[in-house]
């Protein structure tokens, strides 16, 4: 069973569109979280819930809307996407400091 | 606010050298500390952390010691394998910060081993 799973892994769409990517975790975790990774490869978080209470919102434009329906889901939900969305969001889960544990990654292309 | 400086790569050694990648942090609290890798395609798994002073996390011949003195947390590893190819991230997270452990990485640094 996988721990984190994310939906889709690659997702391209055209400029203006509103696209979801989705996830789900089954270890029980209490807090779910939302990164951005550049074409640099650096990573940046976005959104962190917990137990379905909105606790981190980095500087995200407000087209990137997170939804937590349960604590073991978090879905992103992005409207009228631009160009620069363009990258891997990874959706990753915690229960403590001892560590995340990330999807495997969804890449969208904005075209 | 916390940050994370890693030694920018690439880095490209040969199968059987020894590897050592620095990695440095800024942080206000008491931070636990880890090494991330992200092999092609794939997704970040947690290759080893340390979640106080002179600890040694260790993991698949991979070490790092948490340096407080020298805010350090150097990932080595003595003899690297073609299969070690990947992107390594340092990474931070504040502990006592309530439910919220936000994790900050450092910008990464491919490996490349040739055989």
């Amino acid at each position: 069973d996988t721990a984190v799973s994310q939906t889709p892994k690659y997702l391209v769409t055209q400029m203006g569109n509103d696209k979801s990517i989705k996830c789900e975790q089954n270890l029980g975790h209490d807090t779910m979280y939302w990164y951005k990774q550049d074409s640099k490869k650096f990573l940046k978080i976005m959104f962190s819930y917990n137990n379905k209470e909105l606790i981190i919102n980095e500087t995200v434009p407000n087209r990137f809307s997170p939804k937590s329906p349960d604590k073991a889901h978090l879905n992103l939900h992005i409207n009228s996407l631009e160009l620069g969305d363009s990258a891997v969001y990874f959706c990753a889960s915690s229960q403590n400091y001892y560590g995340y544990t990330f999807g495997s990654g969804t890449r969208l292309t904005v075209v | 606010g916390d940050s994370v400086t890693q030694m920018e790569g690439p880095v490209t050694l040969s199968e059987e050298a020894f590897l050592t990648i620095n990695c440095t942090y800024t942080a206000t609290g008491y931070p636990s500390l880890f090494w991330y890798v992200q092999y092609p395609g794939e997704g970040l798994q947690l290759l080893l952390k340390a979640t106080k002073a002179d600890d040694k996390g260790s993991n698949k011949g991979f070490e790092a010691t948490y340096r407080k003195e020298t805010t350090s947390f150097h990932l080595e590893k003595g003899s690297v394998q073609v299969s070690d190819s990947a992107v390594y991230f340092c990474a931070l997270t504040e502990v006592g910060g309530g439910s919220n452990y936000k994790l900050t990485f450092g910008k990464g640094t491919l490996l490349t081993v040739n055989p």
